[in-house]
């Protein structure tokens, strides 16, 4: 069954400073990844997905990810963190079976301190 | 120009009731779910349908019935509500069922008593 983790639930950082946020995968096959952050009291907003090609995936607000096939990980990193990326961020995985469904992680809250 | 739409935001019930959550998407995508965050923020998918046909039915009580009259739309009706009802449910659509992304509403907040 396909899986993905985030073995960190809270991750603090100062402001610029770089951050991660960490993602590790299970899955059968090529996997299509996906990161995800959500305000509070909003839904979920894309960031950026990894289908194939560059392991370095840019996306949305600064933020990109890197995929390491090797250690099955797609961590989610910005060089300089801001006050307002403050938010939790989900690592999700596509499902293979063709049902379109993601599988989400169990999400990490990003606190950047100012 | 909101994407996906869910109304209400917010649910107020009482245990045994009958509710319904409404999602519109106006993206053209084929494809709806409805997911379920629990207080713990869990994600969990519930429901999806691709061109108005069921495809994912995951272990959800039968007091809950996806109903979607057309691609754009895909509501949810729950019967009997429950205490362990309670949680945020959020609407999402794509376009297909590969390495396009979810788009999500911005949920409703269904608290029984």
């Amino acid at each position: 069954a396909q899986s993905v983790a985030q073995p960190e639930d809270q991750v603090n950082v100062a402001e610029g400073n770089p951050l991660t946020v960490k993602c590790t995968y299970s899955v059968s096959g090529n996997p299509y990844l996906f990161w995800y952050v959500q305000y509070p009291n909003r839904g979920l907003q894309f960031l950026l997905k990894y289908i194939t090609g560059d392991n370095l995936v840019k996306g949305s607000y600064g933020f990109e990810a890197e995929f390491n096939k090797s250690q099955t990980s797609f961590h989610l990193k910005k060089p300089s963190a801001l006050v307002s990326d403050s938010a939790l961020y989900f690592c999700a995985v596509r499902d293979s079976g063709n049902t379109g469904k993601l599988i989400f992680g169990q999400g990490t809250t990003l606190q950047v301190k100012p | 120009d909101t994407a996906v739409s869910q109304t209400p935001k917010y649910l107020v019930t009482q245990m045994g009731n009958d509710k319904s959550i409404k999602c519109e998407q106006n993206l053209g995508h084929d494809t709806m779910y409805w997911y379920k965050q629990d207080s713990k923020k869990f994600l969990k998918i519930m429901f999806s349908y691709n061109n108005k046909e069921l495809i994912i039915n995951e272990t959800v009580p039968n007091r809950f019935s996806p109903k979607s009259p057309d691609k754009a739309h895909l509501n949810l009706h729950i019967n009997s509500l429950e205490l362990g009802d309670s949680a945020v449910y959020f609407c999402a659509s794509s376009q297909g069922r590969g390495n396009s992304p979810l788009h999500f509403g911005n949920g409703t907040r269904l608290t029984v008593t």
